[in-house]
């Protein structure tokens, strides 16, 4: 069954270096997003992506963050210098049609990328 | 007010009996869906069943069942037979619009522990 995969697992950075966390979506969905956990709290929207370009992106994701689908295949998070509270479970996810009211407007999410800012 | 509230932070439930975890939600969007993951304790989220706002009927996966009651505005997980590996936090998920953007939005999570 196609599945939505991330690397790395863990990442574990100091403050003020960038990371950059990668995600593999599932080959024939055409929108991406990702989301943040920080511990013991609620998943929330960072961004979409479709068609090459942002769709929406919420609050969270100020000027520190980019996204970029650099190939075919992968989508990646930047972030451009960590800060401590950028610590938090990043998951990566797509899905096929959004917004359809059917099964297929389903998000997938990735295994996640826990990142933890020293 | 927050768009998606789960009520129970937490639930103990006997192996094999069902349990019912409670999900309302907030919108005036006509066209929206609604959704469960499951997040075992490493972490992943796994997509359990899927309830659109035009269904007319309860969503039904496996062992897994949604009470969907739109007026009022609530979609509880139903899982029955529970087994040990149920054990996991429970989150609910609503996706608004297009003029939302589609993205999802996340309750708090119920956390379940199936005892033997």
């Amino acid at each position: 069954e196609p599945e939505v995969t991330q690397t790395p697992s863990h990442q574990v950075t100091q403050m003020g270096q960038e990371v950059i966390l990668r995600c593999v979506p599932i080959s024939n969905h055409l929108y991406f997003y990702w989301y943040r956990q920080i511990l013991g709290q609620k998943v929330e929207f960072l961004v979409s992506f479709y068609n090459n370009e942002i769709s929406e992106k919420s609050e969270i994701f100020d000027d520190q963050f980019s996204v970029e689908r650099p190939d075919g295949s992968n989508f990646t998070l930047k972030i451009r210098s960590t800060k401590l509270e950028d610590s938090a479970m990043y998951f990566c996810a797509s899905s096929t049609i959004p917004g359809l009211v059917a099964p297929q407007e389903t998000q997938y999410f990735g295994p996640g990328t826990r990142l933890l800012v020293l | 007010a927050q768009k998606i509230t789960q009520t129970q932070p937490g639930m103990f439930v006997q192996e094999k009996e069902a349990v019912t975890l409670d999900c309302t939600y907030d919108t005036s969007d006509p066209s929206y869906g609604l959704f469960w993951y499951k997040q075992p304790s490493s972490g992943e989220m796994i997509f359990l069943i899927y309830q659109g706002s035009y269904d007319q009927q309860n969503a039904t996966e496996g062992r897994y069942s949604l009470n969907f009651q739109k007026a009022r505005k609530s979609a509880n997980l139903v899982i029955s037979a529970s087994q040990l590996g149920d054990s996991a936090m429970y989150f609910c998920a609503m996706r608004e619009g297009p003029a939302a953007g589609n993205k999802l939005t996340f309750g708090g999570g119920t956390r379940v522990l199936v005892k033997p």
